[in-house]
This record gives C-alpha cells, structure tokens and sequence, in this order.
C-alpha cells in the first residue's frame, strides 16, 4: 500500500460528459502529480500541484482541470469526455516540490467513456 | 527534448536467468534515474534510482547503471523469479525537473 488513495477505482460515462477523480496524498505529502495511462501514449505528465498550487504542467487538454484543495487531496476534472479519454489515471505525491525523490503512486482510476 | 526511450518493450526469459532493460534519455542536465515497477490492476512502485554522481547502484538482485556521457542507464535483474513478471519503467525529470518523462514500458515475463 503506497498510502496514495485514489477514488473511484472504475469510472464508466457517456461521452459529453464530465467527471472528478479524487485522490488523497500519503501523510504530508505537499505534491500531488497527475498522470494519464494509455496503450499508445503510455504515462503522460498532466499536471502538478504543491501545497495547493499549481506548479507544473504538463501535456494536459483544456477541458481537463484539477485543484488542489487545504487538506491537500486533489481532484481532476474532466469534460465534454470523448471515447479517447479512456485511460488509468494515477495520482502520485511525493514530500517535496519535484519528483527527483520518491513518488509514490495510487493504484488508479479506470476511466472508460462509451 | 525531453524524451526517453526505452528498449525491449516485451522480454521473456527463463527463471534464474537475468533480464536488462535499457533506456536512453536526451536531456544532458538530468540528474534522477529511477525505475518503477507495475504489475496488473496496480500502480507504478519504485524500485531503484540512481542519481547523477554515481555510475552503479545495487539493492540486492537488481542493480541499475548509468553512463552520463552516452546518456543512457540500464536495469539489470538477476535471478529472476516468476514474481518479477511486470512492466517496468525508466524515467527522467521534465525539463525543469517537477515531474517525471516515463519510457513506454518493458513487459517481462519469467517463465518457470
């Protein structure tokens, strides 16, 4: 257990539309990454936030959105979904401001869009 | 450029044999190499990472090594056992080092 909680495990919608996963960092972890899987593009960088700021981003879609809220669990938003947004979706958290350490990651959400 | 490169992306080898999974990165000021390993229905766990100022680091059957000037670095397992079946990834910092570039991935499988 990497201590990264990600909810839910599946997610199966409709396209056009929108969805939040959810995902609570290991205890004081400050930095919360999010990750696309897929077959094609393998793990892609979306985005980054720390102590509740954005601080990096990646090869994330503009209808794509995520937040980090006080209590430093993260949600990431996404919309008007397409049949290709079907991906795992991990949430990793690290202590620091950057992954040149230990990142821990969640197990995932399976999102699939029909 | 960013990218990192991986290669095989399927291994198959026998148990108790070693596998090496090797991958190559482009850019020079990177300064973090680790490896994660995924088995099914999970998340990707580390391993082993091995950071600028060293050439080689060991952690019992799995050692990693880097060459900077060449600009790639390596995964070796030995005495591999059936549980070691997963895919494994190397990784590099992005450009300002935030997050990390992952390869495609290395599917290895240890018969028995």
């Amino acid at each position: 257990d990497s201590g990264v909680t990600q909810t839910p495990k599946h997610l199966i919608t409709a396209t056009g539309q929108r969805v939040t996963l959810r995902c609570s960092p290991r205890s004081g972890d400050l930095s919360v990454y999010w990750y696309q899987q897929s077959l094609d593009q393998g793990l892609q960088f979306l985005i980054q936030y720390y102590n509740g700021e954005e601080r990096a981003k990646g090869n994330i879609l503009e209808r794509f959105s995520a937040q980090q809220f006080p209590d430093l669990h993260s949600e990431l938003n996404l919309s008007s979904l397409e049949l290709g947004d079907s991906a795992l979706y991990f949430c990793a958290s690290s202590g620091q401001g950057s992954m040149n350490t230990e990142a821990f990651f969640g197990q995932g959400t399976r999102l699939t869009v029909v | 450029g960013e990218n990192v490169e991986q290669h095989p992306s399927t291994l198959s080898v026998q148990e108790g044999d070693s596998a090496v999974i090797k991958c190559t990165y482009s850019d020079s000021a990177s300064n973090y190499f680790p490896w994660y390993k995924q088995e099914l229905g999970k998340g990707p766990q580390l391993i082993i990472d091995i950071r600028s100022n060293v050439g080689e680091k060991k952690d019992q059957r799995i050692a990693v090594t880097l060459n900077k000037t060449a600009k790639h670095f390596s995964l070796h397992i030995t005495e591999t056992q059936p549980e070691d079946s997963a895919v494994y990834f190397c990784a590099a910092p992005k450009g300002s080092g935030y997050a990390l570039n992952f390869g495609k991935g290395t599917s290895l499988l240890v018969t028995p």
